[in-house]
This record gives structure tokens, C-alpha cells and sequence, in this order.
């Protein structure tokens, strides 16, 4: 989907280093949503946000950290707190949250290995 | 919150035969259900959803059924095909509320 763009597509770093996964979306969407996703494993929500400069943690936070400060970007920084930040991260995008059949839309993600 | 348990995790079957994943949900006032299929090492995307005031809804060899009742919606694929071999998630959530995934489904579809 054209309509949001994840960068880069693979990314490698040192430990202790933070790294910032870039993330923009041109479909006037509202809300935005990181995901991480282990080998073999489901979708685990990191954080989303509902509107500019607001956003909520998800289910994994911890080690991790977002802006919201313009509609068309949401950046997702893993910071070295983060104890196991190689993985697949996800973006998506929906309407709002608040509509009850908005669908989300992800990007094509960035794999994330960290040595 | 709402909790989304998908069975099963793994499903092999034969191409040409039916293959059905079965979800169940904990907060009757869900009331959007969408299905996503994911290929290897690409990002999900929507094939069927379903809102709760539909019982079935069709999409050529695609069906998604609802019981409100039982909280539990599946996802039916007729005459399978190796393109279909995916992971699918299925997913749940309320008006505000954001989506709930459960845990996938690896489908292998064997020529």
C-alpha cells in the first residue's frame, strides 16, 4: 500500500545505540499504530495515537518511545532500554479509532536487528 | 480488555480442499471483525471483515461467519490454492476502542 511508507526496510545497530524507525502516511488518517513482530509470532501493539500530539502506550512500551507532532508522521525510537529490539516492526494507520469499522493500513515494515 | 483466541495455530491441507479458522472473542459489545492475511516476511492486509449486524458475508472462495451468541467468528476458504499458504490473523474491536489480533494462523496449502 502506497499509502504509507516505512524506512528504511532493513536496519542493523549496535547495542546501546537508540535508532529511530521513520514512518509516514499520506492517506489523511487519523490514527496510527506501531506493532512488533517476532519470528513465528502474532502482532504485540508498542503504541498508537488517535490525534496530533497525543499519543497512548500499547501492550509492550517499554524501551520504546513516539512523537506525534504532525497527521502524516508517527517516528518510533528504540531506545537501548529496549532489552530484545531485533524484530519486524509494523506500521498501520486507520480513519479513527473511534469508527468502529475502520480497517487498519500498514506500511510494508523495518526489520530491526540489533547486535 | 478484549481478549481474540485463534485456533489453530497450524493448518496443512491438501489444494482444492476447504480450510477453517475459528476465532473467539470476550467483550460482547465487539462489534467489528476483519480478517488479515499475511505473506512471508510482508505486511498483513485486510481480505474480509465483518460488522456485527451481518451474519455471513461472502467473497468469491473467501466466507466469514459471526454468532453473537457464542462470541466466536471463523474464516472459511473453499477450493484452496498454494497462493493461499499465509499467515491470518484474525482480529476484534469496539466503537473507540483499538484492534485486538489473536495469534495467528500459519495455512499451508500443499499441491
Amino acid at each position: 500500500d502506497g499509502g504509507i511508507t516505512q524506512s528504511p526496510k532493513y536496519l542493523f545497530r549496535k547495542e546501546g545505540q537508540n535508532v529511530t524507525l521513520s514512518c509516514e502516511q499520506n492517506l489523511n488518517h487519523d490514527a496510527m499504530y506501531w506493532y512488533r513482530q517476532d519470528p513465528g509470532q502474532g502482532l504485540r501493539l508498542i503504541y498508537y495515537s488517535q490525534i496530533v500530539n497525543d499519543f497512548q502506550k500499547g501492550d509492550i512500551a517499554e524501551g520504546y518511545s513516539v512523537s506525534r507532532e504532525k497527521k502524516e508522521s508517527f517516528p518510533l525510537t528504540v531506545t537501548s532500554a529496549q532489552k530484545n529490539p531485533t524484530a519486524f516492526y509494523l506500521c498501520a494507520s486507520s480513519i479513527a479509532q473511534g469508527t468502529y469499522n475502520s480497517p487498519l493500513h500498514f506500511g510494508n515494515g523495518t526489520r530491526l536487528t540489533v547486535t | 480488555g478484549e481478549n481474540v483466541e485463534q485456533h489453530p495455530s497450524t493448518l496443512s491441507v491438501q489444494e482444492g480442499d476447504s480450510a477453517v479458522i475459528k476465532c473467539t472473542y470476550s467483550d460482547s459489545a465487539s462489534n467489528y471483525f476483519p480478517w488479515y492475511k499475511q505473506e512471508l516476511g510482508k505486511r498483513p492486509q485486510l481480505i474480509i471483515d465483518i460488522r456485527s449486524n451481518v451474519g455471513e458475508k461472502k467473497d468469491q472462495r473467501i466466507a466469514v461467519t459471526l454468532n453473537k451468541t457464542a462470541k466466536h467468528f471463523s474464516l472459511h476458504i473453499t477450493e484452496t490454492q498454494p497462493e493461499d499458504s499465509a499467515v491470518y490473523f484474525c482480529a476484534a474491536k469496539t466503537s473507540g476502542s483499538r484492534l485486538t489480533f489473536g495469534e495467528g494462523t500459519q495455512l499451508t496449502v500443499n499441491p
